[in-house]
């Protein structure tokens, strides 16, 4: 079973919609988790960190995380066609040397007009 | 504030040959991180440097190996190189604290390495 897990897409969502972007992780003692995005040919970049269950808001976008299940999603409202990206969830995870971020392998979304 | 800077940013080696790249991390960021990306693996972590001292590895052989200078700035080396080393190779850096950990990183643009 991989450490953390995502649908590789895509998910195609028409403008203005809300995008779901689902990510599980294997690991319970975890601590923080995070979404990056990534556009083709760029290097990822931070949108959303949540380091306790519930919801977080940051403009368009919410990240939601559930311990229990062990479940992080990401919605973005009004989704515009400059949202189209590869959505990276990354937990933070303690091994025996240190913490470590670890990836999922993303999930491509593409707004459509 | 200049970002992540890493060098090169493309390269093309062969078989057997070895490889250095270099990450310039933002200023003040003492933690640097190496990341390989490629399409079929995603991004695997490599290993962790905070000031000076390897923190952290993944699960990638001895041929990979990094280290970092008192200005934090950070290299890695890949020696006798194979066709599956051919990937992105993504450096980035964090306001990590002595003894702590964020995973809030800052990615530089990577360098590209074909392996011929």
């Amino acid at each position: 079973q991989k450490e953390v897990e995502q649908n590789s897409g895509p998910l195609s969502v028409p403008e203005g919609a809300i995008a779901s972007l689902n990510c599980t992780y294997s690991d319970r003692v975890s601590q923080s988790f995070f979404w990056y995005r990534q556009y083709s040919g760029k290097s990822p970049e931070l949108i959303m960190s949540i380091y306790s269950n519930g919801d977080k808001e940051d403009g368009r976008f919410t990240a939601q995380l559930n311990k229990a299940s062990q479940y992080v999603s990401l919605l973005i409202r009004d989704s515009q066609p400059s949202d189209s990206a590869t959505y990276l969830c990354a937990v933070s995870i303690i091994t025996g040397g240190g913490n470590k971020l670890t990836f999922g392998t993303g999930t491509q979304l593409k707004v459509e007009l | 504030k200049a970002g992540v800077t890493q060098t090169p940013r493309y390269l093309i080696k062969t078989r057997g040959q070895q490889v250095t790249l270099s990450c310039s991390p933002i200023s003040g960021h003492r933690s640097v991180s190496w990341y390989q990306q490629t399409p079929g693996q995603g991004l695997q972590f490599l290993f962790e440097y905070f000031s000076e001292t390897q923190r952290n590895k993944g699960n990638f052989p001895g041929r990979f190996s990094g280290r970092q200078f008192s200005n934090s700035r950070s290299e890695m080396n890949v020696s006798t190189l194979e066709l599956g080393d051919s990937a992105l190779y993504l450096c980035a850096s964090s306001l990590a604290l002595a003894g702590g950990y964020t995973g809030e990183l800052f990615f530089g643009e990577g360098s590209r390495l074909t392996v011929l």
